[in-house]
């Protein structure tokens, strides 16, 4: 199994820009989270889903942030238009049911100037 | 909602020191995961504890799980310098919240 793919692994990109983050979770896994992580705020989660459904979306910073996961396979978040505070390490992990144990992947760095 | 506190927040040892986090909850919990996070990678699993006071090792990691279920620790006997990363614990009462996570350095 490749595990838990997220893509690109690296964005570089001007505020004002919009910037999606894509995941694909472990085949036959029903939920899939988004996490941000900086030094100062640690590890926060954004939003998760079980079965394709938004369960929780409450740690979304602000509008400018959409998650959707139109597929068992496939996840997105956008940000629009992004601002250098943006700036972090993006984890999507996905997990057999919810609430068992986590696997997460690779993370993509955003960095937002 | 659930608030999951986690301490100390950064740890630095001598090699062949212990170590110990601790995790506390302001609920009960259902159940409690435990992750390490590599400099530079993305957090590992390493272990779930679901029973009141239950204690599982895994080679020189003991972790335990409060009577109440509202705390738990992990402690690593004599570290290793493989040991460097940050420890999280994750909590689930219906609703999963990481900690904050411990920072363990181990000088050589």
């Amino acid at each position: 199994d490749a595990g838990v793919i997220q893509s690109p692994r690296h964005e570089v990109t001007e505020m004002g820009q919009e910037v999606t983050l894509r995941c694909k979770p472990i085949s036959g896994h029903n939920s899939l989270f988004w996490y941000r992580q900086t030094m100062m705020r640690g590890l926060e989660l954004l939003i998760y889903f079980n079965n394709n459904v938004p369960i929780d979306d409450s740690g979304m910073p602000e509008d400018r942030f959409s998650a959707k996961m139109p597929n068992a396979s496939f996840s997105t978040l956008k940000i629009q238009p992004s601002e250098p505070r943006d700036s972090a390490v993006y984890f999507c992990a996905s997990s057999l049911r919810l609430y068992n144990e986590q696997f997460f992947g690779p993370g993509t760095r955003l960095t937002v100037l | 909602g659930q608030q999951v506190m986690q301490i100390p927040q950064y740890q630095h040892v001598q090699e062949g020191e212990d170590f110990t986090t601790y995790c506390n909850s302001s609920t009960t919990l259902s159940n409690i995961q435990w992750y390490k996070q590599r400099p530079g990678g993305h957090p590992v699993f390493l272990i779930q504890l679901v029973k009141s006071g239950e204690v599982k090792k895994q080679k020189r990691l003991t972790f335990q799980f409060g009577e109440a279920k509202k705390n738990s620790s992990l402690h690593i006997t004599a570290t290793q310098t493989t040991d460097v990363g940050t420890y999280f614990c994750a909590g689930n009462n219906n609703d999963m919240r990481f900690g904050a996570g411990t920072r363990l350095t181990v000088k050589p």
